[in-house]
């Protein structure tokens, strides 16, 4: 079954320190995946987009990391901001242009 | 980059009246269209595919003559939710994909039925 499971579900840190979220998911054939940022009540917001062959990317302080091989995934954001709370979801995304989405991470970000 | 917009923003209805959002991506041309509905600390929930000029396919358990989508053009498709009820009111959120394959997502409609 292709399930797309994020961890952890929510997460409170202070402003200015670093954070990892994680993407595990089983979806194949493989054939793309995203990181999103979800502001409450908008609509997501792309930050990277990994195929196969790539296993980093960076979107200034959001750095995504892909292991294809134990199909995971991670987002690494630096020295965050308060405008970093937000939902950021995981979207893998199948050959044949199905999306794959996770339930989410809910960040808050406190001064 | 490509932008995609949703009209209304936000909508309050009363329970048995209809409602449309439309969804249009305003600097490129849509070959498909994306219609989510996302619950409170839920994730995007797929609703429905539509292609321009053709039917829209639904996903299993959405009732598509609860809702009507119609995708009239290549920067255009409406999502219908007609005759609301209290337990429609959610957040919709449309996404554009264009001929290369990227996609892009509306800033979401919130929907309440009161």
């Amino acid at each position: 079954k292709n399930q797309v499971e994020q961890s952890p579900q929510s997460l409170i840190i202070l402003e200015g320190k670093n954070c990892t979220l994680q993407c595990n998911y089983t979806v194949s054939p493989f054939s793309n995946l995203r990181w999103y940022k979800q502001d409450t009540g908008r609509g997501p917001v792309s930050l990277t987009i990994m195929t196969f062959s790539e296993n980093t990317k960076s979107n200034g302080r959001y750095t995504a990391t892909l292991d294809a091989d134990t199909k995971q995934s991670s987002l690494h954001i630096t020295a965050s901001q308060l405008s970093d709370s937000a939902s950021y979801i995981c979207v893998v995304s199948a050959t044949g242009n199905q999306f794959y989405f996770g339930t989410g991470t809910s960040l808050t970000v406190i001064p | 980059g490509a932008v995609v917009s949703q009209h209304p923003s936000r909508v309050i209805c009363k329970s048995g009246t209809s409602v449309k959002i439309e969804c249009r991506s305003l600097d490129f041309q849509a070959t498909t269209m994306f219609w989510y509905r996302q619950f409170p600390k839920q994730s995007l929930m797929l609703m429905a595919t539509s292609n321009e000029g053709s039917k829209a396919t639904y996903e299993q358990g959405v009732e598509k003559d609860k809702f009507l989508i119609n995708h009239a053009s290549l920067t255009l498709s409406t999502l219908t939710v007609t005759s609301a009820h209290p337990e429609d009111s959610s957040f919709y959120i449309c996404s554009a994909r264009e001929f290369s394959g990227k996609q892009f997502f509306g800033p979401g409609t919130r929907l309440t039925v009161l």
